[in-house]
């Protein structure tokens, strides 16, 4: 098993470009996860999903969309990239809330000029 | 906010010592877990307590939990070199499979 996997792990973007993150889990997770890391901050939550179809939202989701057409895959999109979205960003998965411990990937590294 | 805030921010001890962190956040929560983040990596799953529990032992790791005050500790007993790494706690609410993040402790342990 690969476990959570982020791609691409790098990326350079100018100011109002657009991008999407994917994050992929062959674990059959139901829950999964967007945090963005920034020094000092800890992590942040985004957006999250409960389930394939659903999505909602976290402490920071301005600026950004996601969607969960299938039950594997968690799509992050940045539809007009600002400087304030330079950041790490990282993908988690779980089974269920009773099945609490998060599964990480190993981060995507996003730069705004 | 929701987000619990850690203290201290940083910590550096010497090999063999032991190193305590901890975790204050704000509203009621269903339970509390603690992770890992070596430099530069995804973060790895420690350990978890309940609400109901006051405190848990993995190996060298101890944690309590006082839910009158909102707060939680990490000890590492025996601190190795290896276990430099910053370390965050994380609570989740009763709101459906939210989990929030502290801010995260910078654990140095020099040989």
């Amino acid at each position: 098993n690969a476990g959570v996997t982020q791609t691409p792990k790098f990326r350079v973007l100018k100011t109002g470009q657009s991008m999407t993150l994917l994050c992929a889990q062959d674990m059959n997770h139901e829950y999964m996860y967007w945090y963005r890391q920034d020094p000092g901050m800890g992590l942040r939550l985004i957006h999250y999903s409960v389930g394939e179809g659903t999505t909602a939202k976290g402490e920071v989701p301005d600026g950004y969309n996601v969607s969960r057409l299938k039950k594997q895959n968690f799509l992050l999109g940045l539809e007009s990239a600002a400087p304030s979205q330079t950041s790490v960003y990282f993908c988690a998965s779980r089974k269920t809330p009773n099945n609490e411990k998060l599964f990480f990937g190993s981060g995507t590294q996003l730069s705004v000029l | 906010s929701q987000q619990g805030e850690e203290d201290p921010q940083a910590l550096s001890i010497q090999e063999g010592e032991n190193a305590t962190m901890n975790c204050s956040y704000k509203t009621s929560i269903n339970n509390l877990q603690w992770y890992r983040q070596n430099s530069g990596r995804g973060l790895v799953h420690l350990i978890l307590i309940r609400s109901n529990e006051r405190e848990k032992h993995s190996g060298r790791l101890r944690v309590t939990l006082d839910t009158s005050k909102k707060s939680s500790s990490l000890l590492i007993t025996a601190s190795r070199a290896a276990d430099t790494a910053s370390y965050f706690c994380a609570t989740a609410y009763n709101q459906g499979g939210k989990l929030i993040f502290g801010q995260g402790t910078e654990l140095s342990v020099k040989p």
